[in-house]
């Protein structure tokens, strides 16, 4: 089974606008902690938020925000206010604690930011 | 702190050669992996260490592909012989030793392209 699964290959958002990207994930542990990545063309990896598994309220960071429902077992990235610089690839991951230093990423999804 | 630096950037190599891909650590990080990205099958766990042992090396695709840590601060990744079924993005990550409840994000290098032809 998937251990991250984002559904979508694609997404477009109008400048200025709120976009959800999605993100499920599959555990048997308690203790996990979920990360956002951006990728742009250029091709590097930035971080961009985390949330730990334990976290009570939904991590922020900026114009990034993390809408984590834990029963349902997803972590879906909210950017608020687009800006044509946040069209890139975005990647959900996990870490696990009981596989201590693994990751496991997600196939990603293709923001394109329309002005 | 320079990040994770990984070389060459760009590798143009032909069928049959030996590839060695060079990754440096960030200093005091315990963890280093080694990932592919390709536009097929996205982003591959090739494999990890802790303090410089290989802990899973599952996703080294074939007997071809070869991961060393001989030290803390670096790390190689030796395909012999190469094919053109290899050429993809080659990224070098990097994280400190996994503390409750901290962060501990992984760190990226620039990613090494690399092209068999």
């Amino acid at each position: 089974a998937q251990k991250i699964t984002q559904t979508q290959p694609g997404m477009f958002v109008q400048e200025k606008e709120a976009v959800t990207l999605d993100c499920t994930y599959d555990t048997s542990d308690q203790s996990y902690g979920l990360f956002w990545y951006k990728q742009p063309s250029s091709g590097e990896m930035i971080f961009l938020i985390y949330q730990g598994s334990y976290d009570e309220q939904n991590a922020t960071e900026g114009r990034y925000s993390l809408n984590f429902q834990k029963a349902r077992k997803s972590a879906n990235l909210v950017i608020s206010a687009s800006q044509l610089g946040d069209s890139a690839m975005y990647f959900c991951a996990m870490r696990e604690a009981n596989t201590g230093n693994q990751f496991y990423f997600g196939t990603g999804t293709s923001l394109t930011v329309i002005p | 702190d320079a990040g994770v630096i990984q070389s060459p950037r760009h590798e143009v190599t032909e069928m049959g050669q030996e590839v060695t891909l060079r990754c440096k650590p960030i200093s005091g990080h315990n963890s280093l992996f080694w990932y592919r990205q390709t536009m097929m099958r996205g982003l591959e766990l090739l494999i990890y260490f802790n303090n410089n042992v290989p802990i899973d090396d599952s996703g080294m695709p074939e007997d071809r592909f070869s991961a060393k840590m001989p030290n803390a601060s670096f790390s190689t990744l030796k395909i012999q012989p190469s094919e053109p079924r290899d050429s993809a993005v080659y990224f070098c990550a990097s994280r400190q030793k996994s503390t409750s409840g901290g962060i501990n994000e992984q760190f990226f290098g620039p990613g090494t392209r690399l092209t068999v032809l």
